[in-house]
């Protein structure tokens, strides 16, 4: 079965510096990946999805994300990150082609900003 | 467009009770999803429907709970009787073919 790990369950980051969050996937095959932001009370809203083409993906409020076939990863990058970021972060996957399928989720990576 | 509309966002019921969740998907998507966070568990999978039609419920956990699409526009998550155990954030989301989908604002049931 498909399964998601994201290995940090906080990561703490100061106002300004550089933010990795990870995420490995285990399916059969190259599956859709996605990155999806959730602030406290609310729902979840897409950061960047990566589908095929080129393996680094540009997305929302400055983030980018690199597909790693060979280490099964679709880590999340931003080089300085603001207050406004603190949430919690999903990765998610869904079988490629052949319509919907449903995501699977990691269990989510909580991130707090310091000032 | 609206989004996704989920109605309630928040119900507090007793064991026993009839629970029903609503959602209303974004015009024109042909697949529907529904979602259960908990702290324990996580983001899950319950039930998805394409074109009104249930395609997998394989999530759902347990014959209480059932789902519905009579239309494009609406859709019904029952939990009858309700648990405890059910209590969780419920997530709406919609979907066109080939692209991303889109989470309502979910749900927060609890049940005493």
């Amino acid at each position: 079965a498909q399964s998601v790990t994201q290995p940090d369950i906080h990561i703490t980051v100061s106002e300004g510096a550089s933010l990795e969050l990870r995420c490995n996937y285990s399916y059969g095959a190259t599956p859709y990946l996605f990155w999806y932001v959730q602030s406290p009370g609310q729902g979840l809203q897409l950061l960047l999805k990566y589908f095929s083409g080129d393996t680094l993906v540009q997305g929302i409020k400055g983030f980018e994300a690199e597909f790693k076939r060979s280490q099964s990863s679709f880590n999340l990058r931003k080089p300085s990150v603001h207050w406004s970021d603190a949430a919690e972060y999903f990765c998610a996957v869904e079988r490629a082609g052949g319509g919907a399928d449903g995501l699977t989720f990691g269990k989510g990576t909580h991130l707090i900003i310091q000032p | 467009d609206a989004g996704v509309i989920q109605s309630p966002r928040h119900e507090v019921t007793e064991m026993g009770q009839e629970v029903t969740l609503r959602c209303k998907p974004i015009s024109g998507h042909d697949y529907l999803f529904w979602y259960r966070q908990t702290m324990m568990r996580g983001l899950e999978l319950l039930i998805y429907f394409n074109n009104n039609v249930p395609i997998d419920d394989s999530g759902m956990p347990e014959d209480r709970f059932s789902a519905k699409m009579p239309n494009a526009s609406f859709s019904t998550l029952k939990i009858q009787p309700s648990e405890p155990r059910d209590s969780a954030v419920y997530f709406c989301a919609s979907q066109a073919q080939y692209n991303e989908q889109f989470f309502g604002p979910g749900t927060r049931l609890t049940v005493l």
